[in-house]
């Protein structure tokens, strides 16, 4: 089992809807959660963090953690097809937040 | 806004050769990190480094080394590159617990 699992995609959604994006760790005591968005050819930039259980909000992104159920997910509303690039979720490792564990990425593609 | 700076986009180098990679950021970050990234497996951290001179293996470190001699500064240092180092190099720091901020990366391709 990989440590960070996501789908790799393609996920295709049609503009203006809500891509929903999914990750799940094996470590059950990992601290803290990222999305990371990154375009072809370039470094991965970040979206969202989260460190506690339920939904953080920030403009059309949510992040929404279960520690519980180890997984961690994050939501794009009225999505653009500028948002079409691989999402890649990160979890520390343990408790040692020095280090993170990336998943594969999931690619995203909005269509007009 | 925090800046990562890598010294190069693409780099070509041959087998046998010593390669260094260069990243320096301008926020005064305590820890810095040296990850690759390679299709299907996502990205792998190297070495991190979390004082000036203090480093630390990460997950793949084998056929590679660090320098930080100055806190702005971390150095890859290929020390006989191979074949199976193409790669791209990422190169991210951050400050305390906050998240880790990325440089552009250096495709680098060894003939």
């Amino acid at each position: 089992q990989k440590e960070v699992e996501q789908n790799s995609g393609p996920l295709s959604v049609p503009e203006g809807a809500i891509a929903s994006l999914n990750c799940t760790y094996s470590d059950r005591v990992s601290q803290s959660f990222f999305w990371y968005r990154q375009y072809s050819g370039k470094s991965p930039e970040l979206i969202m963090s989260i460190y506690s259980n339920g939904d953080k909000e920030d403009g059309r992104f949510t992040a929404q953690l279960n520690k519980a159920s180890q997984y961690v997910s994050l939501l794009i509303r009225d999505s653009q097809p500028s948002d079409s690039a691989t999402y890649l979720c990160a979890v520390s490792k343990g408790y040692n937040t020095d280090k993170l564990i990336f998943g594969t990425g999931t690619r995203l593609q909005v269509f007009p | 806004d925090v800046k990562v700076t890598q010294s190069s986009r693409y780099l070509v180098k041959r087998t046998g050769e010593k390669v260094f990679l260069e990243c320096v950021q301008d926020m005064d970050h305590e820890n810095m990190f040296w990850y690759r990234q390679d299709p299907g497996l996502g990205l792998r951290l190297i070495y991190f480094s979390y004082d000036v001179k203090m480093k630390e293996k990460g997950d793949i470190p084998e056929g590679y080394s660090v320098s930080r001699e100055k806190k702005e500064r971390f150095s890859l240092i290929l020390e006989s590159a191979s074949t199976n180092q193409t790669s791209m190099y990422l190169c991210a720091s951050r400050a305390g617990s906050q998240p880790q901020h990325f440089g552009d990366g250096t495709r680098l391709s060894i003939l």
